[in-house]
């Protein structure tokens, strides 16, 4: 089975801390993406990776950042948080196919609060 | 510009009752794929189906069934003779090809004992 983990499951965190959220998969997928859900609009997504030392924004990367040193391990970063990233951090990988559309397994995400 | 609407925000059923979850896309390309996942209150989405635009068999898996019509850019999910360990919230998703996901709002199924 794909596993998907995510380092924490709740964080609480104070305006203006730096926040790493971490996110390692086992089985060896190229691809990795980091979401965020909020009531009502479903799934965002903030950054993804493709590759080691890779990334790419996706549609609401503004106030983050990510990083890829290792194929497992995708990092995102939250430079200075804000009450507005409060939220539910959802990190997934995928194989690298041929399909255009391979399937995302996800982690069990990150309840992050911002005070 | 791509699209996924889930008009039900919550459904409440009655364990057994049957339960249909409906999803609209919205998609300018003629290859994409459709997904449902089910996010059970641990958190974790869980995969569901994925479906080709080419392919527009209606799928059966136990309990669970898709319907999907191009004529009507719908993908729905019917859960028969539901269960409490069905209550979740459910995605469906829309791909084009080479491109990234696009979720929709989410629908929360309650089932009730």
């Amino acid at each position: 089975d794909v596993k998907v983990t995510q380092s924490s499951r709740y964080l609480v965190k104070r305006t203006g801390e730096k926040v790493f959220l971490e996110c390692v998969q086992d089985m060896d997928h190229e691809n990795m993406f980091w979401y965020r859900q909020d009531p009502g609009l479903g799934l965002r997504l903030i950054y993804f990776s493709y590759d080691v030392k890779m990334k790419e924004k996706g549609d609401i990367p503004e106030g983050y950042s990510v990083s890829r040193e290792k194929k497992e391990r995708f990092s995102l970063i939250l430079e200075s948080a804000s009450t507005n990233q409060t939220s539910m951090y959802l990190c997934a990988s995928s194989p690298p196919g041929t399909s255009g559309a391979d399937t995302q397994y996800f982690g069990p995400g990150t309840r992050l609060t911002v005070l | 510009a791509q699209k996924v609407t889930q008009a039900q925000t919550e459904i409440s059923v009655v364990e057994k009752e049957d339960v249909t979850l409906d999803c609209v896309y919205e998609t300018r390309d003629t290859t994409y794929y459709l997904f449902w996942y089910k996010q059970p209150p641990s958190g974790e989405l869980v995969f569901l189906i994925r479906r080709n635009s080419f392919d527009e068999q209606n799928e059966i898996s136990g309990r669970y069934s898709w319907n999907f019509q191009k004529s009507t850019s719908s993908f729905n999910f019917t859960i028969t003779a539901s269960q409490v360990v069905d209550s979740a919230v459910y995605f469906c998703a829309l791909v084009n090809y080479g491109q990234n996901f696009v979720f929709g709002p989410g629908t929360r199924l309650s089932v009730l004992p």
